[in-house]
């Protein structure tokens, strides 16, 4: 049974880069879209981006000029930078994958972290 | 680029049916079948419960279901249970499946 973990830091400043791990254990690293989603505190689902084995990325439009989300196939994981970051960025941040079988719909999803942006 | 829209709540009583709703654009909901729900219960990760518009990955119950007309998409659950109380939300591809939005999201009350 395919398993997302995920880990990074939960605290910052303003201005500093957010950065997150997710590993995926129990499955195949290949054929997939691995994305990050993030929750604003009470507020709905918004997608960040996504990444492929080979490295191929797609972004949200509106995060796009701050977001790398970069892939260490070997190790079977994916990892989410986010620079500049400000109160706005505080949120809970999630992995997940999109399955090829399910339209790339996100089927497997990571534990959630919780990361707040405060001076 | 702005949200699909849900209403902000829905309600039902254990045993009837409740429809919630996710309206777009022509850009999007209208234009793929990459249509998904997800439930998400307080304090979990979100739970993937449709996708392709209607297709219920295994393990979900059939009284969930889904359709779309148009430039819009609906989530129906029959035979409303207490553990169906949560949050749900669409999500759908857009620009080339180059980019996923979800909607903003909507509160199911089992009453």
């Amino acid at each position: 049974q395919v398993q997302l973990q995920q880990w990074g830091a939960g605290l910052l400043k303003p201005s500093e880069t957010l950065s997150l791990t997710c590993a995926v254990y129990g499955g195949s690293f290949s054929g997939y879209y691995w994305s990050w989603i993030r929750q604003s505190p009470g507020k709905g689902l918004e997608w960040i981006g996504e990444i492929n084995h080979s490295g191929s990325t797609n972004y949200n439009p509106s995060l796009k000029s701050r977001v790398t989300i970069s892939v260490a196939t070997s190790k079977n994981k994916f990892s989410l930078r986010l620079s500049s970051v400000t109160a706005a960025d505080t949120a809970v941040y999630y992995c997940a994958r999109g399955a090829p079988d399910f339209y790339y719909a996100m089927d497997v999803w990571g534990q959630g972290t919780t990361v707040t942006v405060s001076s | 680029q702005s949200a699909l829209t849900q209403p902000r709540s829905v309600s039902g009583s254990p045993g009837q049916s409740v429809t919630i709703s996710c309206t777009g654009t022509s850009s999007d909901v209208g234009g793929y079948n990459a249509i998904s729900w997800y439930q998400q219960h307080p304090d979990k990760a979100p739970k993937l419960m449709i996708y392709a518009v209607s297709v219920r990955p295994p393990g979900v119950p059939d009284r969930f279901s889904g359709s779309k007309s148009g430039n819009s998409a609906s989530l129906t659950i029959s035979g409303l249970q207490a553990e169906d109380e949560a949050d749900y939300y669409c999500s759908s591809d857009e620009g080339s499946y180059t980019y996923v939005k979800f909607g903003g999201g909507t509160k199911l009350t089992v009453l």
